[in-house]
């Protein structure tokens, strides 16, 4: 059964810092991984998809890598911002493809940037 | 486009009662889900369609009820609630193909709390 983890759970840091959010996953036999954020009381927003074929995906300030061979992904927020604040998840499918596989989802880091 | 949209976003039920979550999308998406999330417990599929007339069920379909008659809508039913089916429910959706799934956009959510 795949098991997604993120690291850390919590993370608080002051306006203009880079940072690294954290994802594993225990099965490598995926063939995409999509980051999520999450504001209070709020629905899921999509942020990335990276397919298993790629290392890397970038949209503005933010930047995705995956080695599935590790079993990692990493989220990298250039210059923070308040609006940042928010939980960021990681999924995986779990299951082949073509089986309409459920999200398997990290357990989340809650992110605060402060001014 | 208004991508997925999910009615109503807060409603508070007494057991046995019975009520439809709504969820449509306008993206001409083959794949549509419901999720529920709770605290500690993270988001569980509930129940998915790859295409009208097609349904299955996720990982805790039990007390709940879905039907696909067209495209755009997935309602979610609840026969008889129970105070276990408080939580914050999402549809999520998505183009599907045997190659496997694209990104999933997911809707604001529901907050349900039967009492």
């Amino acid at each position: 059964k795949q098991e997604v983890t993120q690291i850390p759970a919590a993370l608080s840091v002051p306006e203009g810092e880079n940072l690294v959010l954290n994802c594993s996953f225990t099965d490598s036999a995926i063939y995409n991984l999509q980051w999520f954020r999450q504001d209070p009381g709020k629905g899921l927003t999509s942020l990335l998809l990276i397919q298993s074929s790629q290392r890397e995906q970038t949209s503005g300030r933010l930047n995705a890598s995956l080695d599935k061979s590790s079993g990692r992904s990493t989220l990298y927020i250039a210059a923070s911002q308040p609006g940042d604040s928010a939980t960021y998840l990681c999924a995986v499918p779990e299951g082949g493809t073509g089986t309409a596989s459920k999200l398997t989802f990290g357990t989340g880091t809650r992110l605060q940037v402060t001014l | 486009n208004a991508g997925v949209t999910q009615t109503p976003k807060f409603h508070i039920l007494k057991t046995g009662q019975s009520m439809t979550l709504q969820c449509a999308q306008d993206m001409n998406h083959g794949y549509l889900s419901w999720y529920r999330q709770d605290p500690g417990m993270g988001l569980r599929r509930i129940h998915y369609s790859v295409a009208a007339g097609i349904t299955d069920k996720g990982e805790v379909p039990d007390g709940y009820n879905v039907s696909r008659s067209n495209t755009e809508d997935f309602p979610l039913r609840l026969e008889s609630a129970a105070p276990s089916q408080t939580s914050v429910y999402f549809c999520a959706s998505s183009y599907w193909s045997r190659g496997g799934e694209n990104e999933q956009y997911f809707g604001p959510g529901t907050r349900l709390t039967v009492t």
